[in-house]
């Protein structure tokens, strides 16, 4: 199955912009990249998915390399309800995973006052 | 329209009983899955339901069931609990199931097992 890497854990001030990075350089090309993320307390929810072009939403923008081997989760202003893990999830027929999320270790972000 | 509901929120129970959860998906949705989350294991997929069939399984031992009702409504019951089991067991809902990768999952906000 394709994997994904990410930092364990980022810090970011209130009402900066955060930008949270993901490897994963087997992706294949029918793997779409999703964005989860669980608030402390709650189930995950869904923040955004893309395949090739960048994608916005009103919670964030998804940024995706040329080649996806990369992409990176922008949260515009960060606020302190954006303290979360972040899940960065491959979900595709090849990487076996379509109808289900596989959830690695995600990266933790701290939103400082 | 509401969320994913989930019942109980909170349960004890001791080693070799067993322990029945309930799920009840965004209305329309079609597929649930569940998910078990531990400290030490992190989210781990257990199984998918789609129009009352088991889809798609995740490893776990057969002492981890679930159905799916002709509502949609789903129940995953675990047998003969073992201290290891205690965890937040979260459900998830879709609307197409289609597989392709797209599709988004829902999730309540689980229930927490305590295996004493």
């Amino acid at each position: 199955d394709a994997k994904t890497t990410q930092p364990n854990s980022m810090e970011s001030n209130e009402e900066e912009p955060v930008h949270l990075p993901c490897n994963h350089s087997t992706i294949s090309g029918t793997d779409y990249i999703h964005w989860y993320r669980q608030l402390p307390s709650q189930g995950p929810e869904y923040v955004i998915h893309g395949l090739t072009s960048n994608v916005n939403n009103r919670m964030a923008s998804l940024a995706i390399a040329e080649d996806r081997k990369s992409s990176t989760l922008i949260l515009h202003r960060a606020t302190l309800r954006d303290a979360a893990v972040y899940y960065c999830i491959l979900r595709g027929l090849s990487s076996g995973s379509a109808r289900q999320l596989t959830f690695g270790s995600g990266t933790q972000l701290t939103v400082l006052p | 329209k509401a969320g994913v509901t989930q019942t109980p929120r909170y349960l004890i129970k001791t080693r070799g009983q067993q322990v029945t959860l309930s799920c009840s998906p965004i209305s329309g949705h079609r597929s649930v899955s569940w998910y078990q989350q531990t400290p030490g294991q992190g989210l781990q997929f257990l199984f998918e339901y789609f129009s009352e069939t088991q889809r798609n399984k995740g490893n776990f031992p057969g002492r981890f069931s679930g159905r799916q009702f002709s509502n949609s409504r789903s129940e995953m019951n675990v047998s003969t609990l073992e201290l290891g089991d205690s965890a937040l067991y979260l459900c998830a809902s879709s609307s197409s199931g289609q597989g392709a990768g797209t599709d988004t999952q829902y999730f309540g906000p689980g229930t927490r097992l305590t295996v004493l």
